[in-house]
């Protein structure tokens, strides 16, 4: 199975802060990685898809980019509203694993 | 609008199954496009893919829970349906019912999760 390691687990950032998240694969996936935002007691939202695809109505502040092995989530303004846990997701047909998730947090 | 909802018992007891069902209102489950899946996440902690379905019955389970995963699709009434059985408190979690893309495995839909606990 691919193994997903996303980094860091937790970070605190202000607001206007550019945020990174980073998450490597155990093995090449090309660009078959997305990225959900959770906030607390609703379900994921998808955001980016196909590493670097925005998804239809998410605001262009969040962007992906990688291929291969590493990959990189990035909020180019944090807003308040961006509170929440960030997952990667990998999909290696036909299975499918999660990254740890990494928790935002407003400094 | 799609919408996807999650039901069945809140708690389960050891060593029992685990039965949920999703219904799909806005669309039809029996789009050439998509997978029908469950995911699920263990309070406190993060998301775990258990399987996919698709429209014709075909199915693929996470490796790891594949001796104890059933999915079901009944196309009559757009739902589709979660067995987990052998239960222990490990399995304790709330459960999503979602929409994949069948080939870029986005989970585009999701429902709003339901907890289930296993308790004696």
């Amino acid at each position: 199975d691919i193994q997903m390691t996303q980094s860091p687990s937790s970070l605190s950032a202000s607001v206007g802060d550019r945020v990174t998240i980073t998450c490597q694969a155990s093995q090449d996936i090309s660009n078959y990685l997305n990225w959900y935002q959770q906030k607390p007691g609703k379900a994921p939202k998808l955001l980016i898809y196909d590493a670097s695809n925005l998804e239809t109505g998410v605001p262009s502040r969040f962007s992906g980019s990688g291929s291969g092995t590493d990959f990189t989530f990035t909020i180019s303004s944090l807003q308040p509203e961006d509170i929440a846990t960030y997952y990667c997701q990998q999909y290696d047909n036909p299975s499918i694993t999660f990254g740890q998730g990494t928790r935002l947090e407003i400094k | 609008q799609l919408q996807l909802q999650e039901s069945g018992p809140g708690l389960v007891k050891p060593s029992e199954t685990l039965s949920l069902t999703c219904t799909v209102s806005g669309g039809s489950i029996r789009s050439t496009s998509y997978y029908w899946v469950w995911i699920r996440q263990p309070p406190g902690k993060g998301l775990e893919w258990i399987g996919n379905i698709y429209y014709s019955g075909s199915t693929y389970y996470n490796p790891s829970l594949k001796s104890r995963v059933t999915i079901s699709v009944d196309t009559s009434k757009n739902q589709f349906s979660l067995k987990l059985s052998s239960v222990t408190a490990a399995d304790t979690a709330v459960y999503y019912c979602a929409r994949r893309e069948n080939i870029a495995a986005r989970f585009d839909y999701w429902g709003q999760g339901t907890l289930a606990t296993v308790s004696s």
